[in-house]
């Protein structure tokens, strides 16, 4: 059982639509991060969030934390290509924990 | 080089081989973190140094893995007898600071993929 949840798995969309993802826990966080990772590349860090409620911006993303420190969402306004990769979402329970990554959200905007 | 660099990026063992992966952190990294990621699957945490002590090795699957710092900076993660199941990309990141303090942002090199025939 996988401790964070991501959905949906995979993501299909025209360039220009808007789209969220989510990240899903049965435990409480003490902070969250999200990644994108191009294919042959790692993870490169996007946000990190680490209040109950938080909202962060990042030019057409914004990125939501549960007020219970559970859950996070990504939404992407007005797709591009170039936000293609794989979105993955990683806590550590506490700031001695290890980072837990979920199993990512793989989408792919069409031009 | 500006970021983390990992050689080689890709690896072809036969099973039964022991491999070597490399990691060259970014200079002046403190910590450094060894994961394994599965075709269609987040990273998993493997092992961290802080320096050269090796401080967690909970990930590690079994005694046939084997990692090491032994000056505080280039790392190796030795895969000893290889098996299919040991196929995978094997990401390195580093951080500036210790495990556990604020502004804890590990950047990543580009992985290792591992595949055992």
């Amino acid at each position: 059982t996988q401790l964070l949840e991501q959905s949906p798995q995979f993501l299909s969309i025209q360039e220009g639509e808007n789209l969220t993802v989510y990240c899903n826990s049965s435990s409480v966080f003490s902070s969250l991060q999200w990644y994108r990772q191009e294919p042959g590349e790692g993870p490169v860090l996007l946000v990190t969030v680490v209040t109950g409620g938080e909202v962060k911006k990042l030019k057409r993303l914004t990125f939501q934390f549960g007020d219970a420190r559970k859950d996070s969402s990504l939404h992407i306004t007005a797709a591009q290509p170039g936000d293609t990769g794989l979105y993955l979402c990683a806590g550590a329970r506490t700031s001695y924990d290890k980072v837990i990554f979920g199993p990512g959200t793989s989408l792919s905007v069409i031009p | 080089g500006a970021g983390v660099s990992q050689s080689p990026r890709y690896k072809v063992a036969k099973r039964g081989q022991d491999v070597a992966l490399r990691c060259d952190p970014i200079s002046g990294h403190v910590s450094l973190f060894w994961y394994q990621q599965a075709l269609g699957q987040g990273p998993e945490f493997l092992t961290y140094f802080q320096n050269e002590a090796q401080l967690d090795k909970s990930g590690l699957p079994s005694d046939r893995f084997f990692a090491e710092r032994p000056e505080g900076s280039v790392s190796t993660l030795k895969i000893q007898r290889t098996q299919q199941e040991d196929s995978a990309v094997y990401l390195c990141a580093s951080s500036l600071v210790v495990w556990g303090q604020a502004k804890n942002i590990q950047y990543f090199g580009a992985g290792t993929r591992l595949s055992v025939l």
